[in-house]
């Protein structure tokens, strides 16, 4: 399977908890998204690389997160002492730049990991 | 910021018939995604718009770029049962900015 994959795709843990996601995109893709889509609602854009560099970050990204691409490769999403409100589905996305005038690369998705803060 | 409004919220209809929806923003978008969502995974894109008025096909779906550049549509032809799902239209807020700003959806449901 050549997509995007993410583990885990589900996650239980208590507030206070640390949690740490991965995601791998796919290969070649230089650029990784991270989302978060709570129920009922569309993704909601947190933060993307290209390559290692972290170029955007969501206001909705509180110091509580922190998200990581060391090698230009799988990146982590990582929220320290969780809250209730954190529980959502946490999607990421890739794509490769294209040249153009559509200003838009195609951002493939993962599956997502769901994640339950009790 | 930006939003986009999509309508209908839901929708229930019958297997074989036609469906349409739309989404709308408060401001100009450059171009114009629809992305569909099955339950427990990852949105995946339909049909993509890069110029306003522009029409594309991707078998018996069909979306329109909005000419005033601040809504598109989608149709669906015949639906069947895999069809069923929720339906976001998406676009980068600014031109050569990657980061998508998601509608609210609308939830497709297939009435037996």
């Amino acid at each position: 399977d050549t997509g995007v994959s993410q583990d885990p795709r589900h996650k239980i843990t208590k507030r206070g908890q640390n949690v740490t996601f991965r995601c791998d995109p796919i290969s070649e893709h230089n650029r990784l998204y991270w989302y978060r889509q709570t129920l009922g609602q569309g993704p909601e854009f947190l933060t993307y690389f290209q390559n290692e560099a972290q170029l955007e970050k969501s206001r909705l990204l509180s110091d509580r997160f922190s998200a990581e691409r060391p090698k230009g490769s799988f990146s982590t999403l990582e929220i320290q002492r969780t809250e209730q409100g954190d529980s959502a589905m946490y999607l990421c996305a890739s794509s490769f730049p294209t040249s153009g005038t559509s200003g838009t690369d195609t951002q493939y998705f993962g599956p997502g990991t769901r994640l339950t803060v009790l | 910021g930006q939003q986009l409004n999509q309508s209908p919220q839901s929708m229930f209809i019958q297997e074989g018939e036609d469906v349409s929806m739309n989404c709308t923003s408060s401001s100009i978008f450059n171009t114009w995604l629809w992305y569909k969502q099955d339950p427990g995974e990852g949105p995946v894109l339909l049909i993509a718009l890069y110029k306003a008025g522009e029409l594309t096909s991707n078998g018996r779906l069909t979306a329109q770029f909005g000419i005033t550049r601040k809504d598109s549509f989608l149709n669906i032809s015949a639906s069947i049962p895999s069809d069923v799902g929720i339906y976001f239209c998406a676009g980068p807020p600014n031109f050569g900015n990657e980061k998508l700003t998601f509608g609210t959806g609308t939830r497709l449901t297939i009435i037996p």
